[in-house]
């Protein structure tokens, strides 16, 4: 069990620029979660998939933002014509039904829009 | 809908101090409860859970009982430690606990 993988650990980007993330889950995990983190707060949900189907997207997902996992293992987050308030740590989480409702983050991705 | 609110830090400690972290609740339906803590750079690590009222969760000395009356979670060692500084969470979970509501995270140091 090697945990919850995430890359790139940090990126750097300039305003209107795309960029992806992307997060391995735990191997046996059909559950993945995606959060932002922004500092001094909480994390926030933004969307989840089990197996490969994205089962739900709070509304701090917008249009520019979408998330995939075409396979049922890994998922990428891309985010479209990047804006400075994108700037915040992106979190991935991953969990198997049945384990005690337990999930398991990964060290997130720090995005900064310049 | 669903909330939680921490006390607010940061906090300040010396070595072998009593620590809590106050944490309440409004949830619809019947939450489990959960403390994370987050080291510098780091993801978040559960620490310990409470899926009912009056349950407790225990963990590396820290505990929370999940108080339905008071809807309340606080989280408690006895001595804390260097080690032990970090940002703590509290979350709470209707459904499924992937879709966790966090509080905003309390910001806890533990000087020697």
């Amino acid at each position: 069990d090697t945990g919850v993988s995430q890359n790139p650990r940090h990126k750097i980007t300039k305003r209107g620029q795309n960029v992806t993330f992307r997060c391995d889950p735990i191997s046996e995990h059909n559950r993945l979660y995606w959060y932002r983190q922004t500092l001094g707060q909480g994390p926030e949900f933004l969307t989840y998939f089990q197996n490969e189907a994205q089962l739900e997207k709070s509304r701090l997902l917008s249009d520019r933002f979408s998330a995939e996992r075409p396979k049922g293992s890994f998922s990428t987050l891309e985010i479209q014509r990047t804006e400075q308030g994108d700037s915040a740590m992106y979190l991935c989480a991953s969990s198997q039904p049945g384990t005690g409702n337990t999930i398991y983050f990964g060290e997130g991705s720090w995005l900064t829009v310049v | 809908g669903n909330s939680v609110t921490q006390m607010e830090g940061p906090v300040t400690l010396s070595e072998e101090a009593f620590l809590t972290i106050n944490c309440t609740y409004t949830a619809t339906g019947y939450p489990s409860l959960f403390w994370y803590v987050q080291y510098p750079g780091e993801g978040l690590q559960l620490l310990l859970k409470a899926t009912k009222a009056d349950d407790k969760g225990s963990n590396k000395g820290f505990e929370a009982t999940y108080r339905k009356e008071t809807t309340s979670f606080h989280l408690e060692k006895g001595s804390v430690q260097v080690s032990d500084s970090a940002v703590y969470f509290c979350a709470l979970s209707v459904t499924n606990a992937g879709k966790s509501t966090f509080g905003d995270g309390t910001t806890l140091t533990v000087k020697p």
